[in-house]
């Protein structure tokens, strides 16, 4: 079965210090990962995407995820949160096979709370 | 390109009311999404069509919801009647080629039933 978990409901960090938000996966082939960005009373925006290549890859507003294949895994990342990073964030995979082709799996969604 | 258009951006609607939440996605995308977003259930997906053909409606929570797609430019998600529980917010969103871009998302509909 394709899944994509993100273990934290909640990541708290101040202002001007790194964050990361977890995601996990579990596809049956190459995997196809994306971040996506909420912000209140908004709908899901595109961050980033891995689809092949190097690991560590750069999306919009600063963010970027590292790809790690033997830990099933693709992180969020920024070097320096800001407030108005603020938001939920969600990690989908591309799903696989009869009747997933196409569909994106998305992950629980965790809120992502930058305090000054 | 516009983006994914959903309308209306609100509704609010009385119990037992049809309600019809329109979509138009973005030209030349050839799979489009309904998904539902609540506090509780989180972000779950209702139907998908490719080609304007209905491809998995197993999210649909029951008889009272339908979805359409008459042409490559227009979606409807329809729900009749509509009850109290159905409050949500409901998005549409496009994708071309089987998703290996991801998706464009609408700005949702907010609805509320009482």
């Amino acid at each position: 079965a394709q899944s994509v978990a993100q273990p934290e409901d909640q990541v708290n960090v101040a202002e001007g210090n790194p964050l990361t938000v977890k995601c996990t996966y579990s596809v049956s082939g190459n995997p196809y990962l994306f971040w996506y960005v909420q912000y209140p009373n908004r709908g899901l925006q595109f961050l980033l995407k891995y689809i092949t290549g190097d690991n560590l890859v750069k999306g919009s507003y600063g963010f970027e995820a590292e790809f790690n294949k033997s830990q099933t895994s693709f992180h969020l990342k920024k070097p320096s949160a800001l407030v108005s990073d603020s938001a939920l964030y969600f990690c989908a995979v591309r799903g696989y096979g009869s009747g997933n082709t196409g569909k994106l799996i998305f992950g629980q969604g965790t809120t992502l709370q930058v305090k000054p | 390109d516009a983006g994914v258009i959903q309308s209306p951006r609100h509704e609010v609607t009385e119990m037992g009311q049809e309600v019809t939440l329109r979509c138009k996605p973005i030209s030349g995308h050839d799979y489009l999404f309904w998904y539902r977003q609540t506090m509780m259930r989180g972000l779950e997906l209702l139907i998908y069509f490719n080609n304007n053909v209905p491809i998995d409606d197993s999210g649909m929570p029951e008889d009272r919801f339908s979805a359409k797609m008459p042409n490559a430019s227009f979606s409807t998600l329809k729900i009749q009647p509509s009850e109290p529980r159905d409050s949500a917010v409901y998005f549409c969103a496009s994708c071309r080629g089987g998703g290996y871009d991801g998706y464009t998302f609408g700005s949702g509909t907010r609805l509320t039933v009482v």
